[in-house]
């Protein structure tokens, strides 16, 4: 079936590093949401991709939409403690504004 | 603006009872609220769709007669899982979009389920 798919599913850095996760979809997707889930609280939005090939940063966060709107991913620039969580790409397969989410990245930052 | 507030934050309950969860949209109308399921160190599994005022729409697998949505204004849904199994404990966490909002959903604190 649709589906979305996040790689990979677990990354450790070192604090100062760099970190960026993909996200794959089965189908053209007409926006692409990011959202972040801190250990032991729930998915907080980050933020909302529509045209393709969009680039869009939030400080030491990058996050890019594909020309097919088929993909996208999230870079952050020299991580730290703070970023750490679980970074979860969604997008509308289906009719109406139904989510489906990615399997998430699990991002641990070692200080 | 946007806050979703959950109800209880957790609950432990024996095996057999129901337990009912509210899901609230403090500050806006939510045109449609969404249910999910969470696994420990896993994904967010759509459970259904409720629209105010309308039957919810359940994701395939998802027994509609265990898990009871009831989405009684434009502000608040409730989950009620019926005949608790152990297998039941779980996160669940709600989430609601706005009229407008472009799909963005704002999710409640989520709420733990313990059936023992």
């Amino acid at each position: 079936g649709q589906q979305v798919m996040q790689i990979p599913q677990y990354q450790h850095v070192q604090e100062g590093e760099d970190f960026t996760t993909y996200c794959n979809s089965s189908t053209t997707l007409s926006n692409i949401q990011w959202y972040k889930q801190r250990p032991g609280g729930h998915p907080v939005f980050l933020i909302q991709l529509v045209k393709s090939g969009e680039v869009k940063k939030q400080k030491r966060l990058t996050f890019q939409f594909g020309e097919a709107k088929k993909n996208s991913s999230l870079h952050i620039t020299a991580t730290q403690t703070t970023d750490v969580g679980t970074y979860f790409c969604a997008g509308p397969l289906y009719a109406g504004n139904m989510l489906t989410f990615g399997g998430g990245t699990r991002l641990m930052v070692k200080p | 603006g946007a806050v979703v507030s959950q109800h209880p934050s957790w609950v432990i309950c024996k095996s057999g009872t129901s337990v009912k969860i509210e899901c609230r949209s403090l500050d806006f109308q939510a045109t449609t609220m969404f249910w999910y399921r969470q696994f420990p160190k896993q994904s967010l599994m759509l459970m259904a769709t409720s629209n105010e005022g309308s039957k919810a729409t359940y994701e395939q697998g998802v027994e509609k007669d265990k898990f009871l949505i009831n989405h009684a204004s434009l502000t608040l849904s409730t989950l009620t899982v019926t005949s608790a199994h152990p297998e039941d404990s779980s996160f669940y966490i709600c989430s609601a979009s706005r009229f407008g909002s472009s799909y963005e959903q704002y999710f409640g604190p989520g709420t733990r389920l313990t059936v023992t």
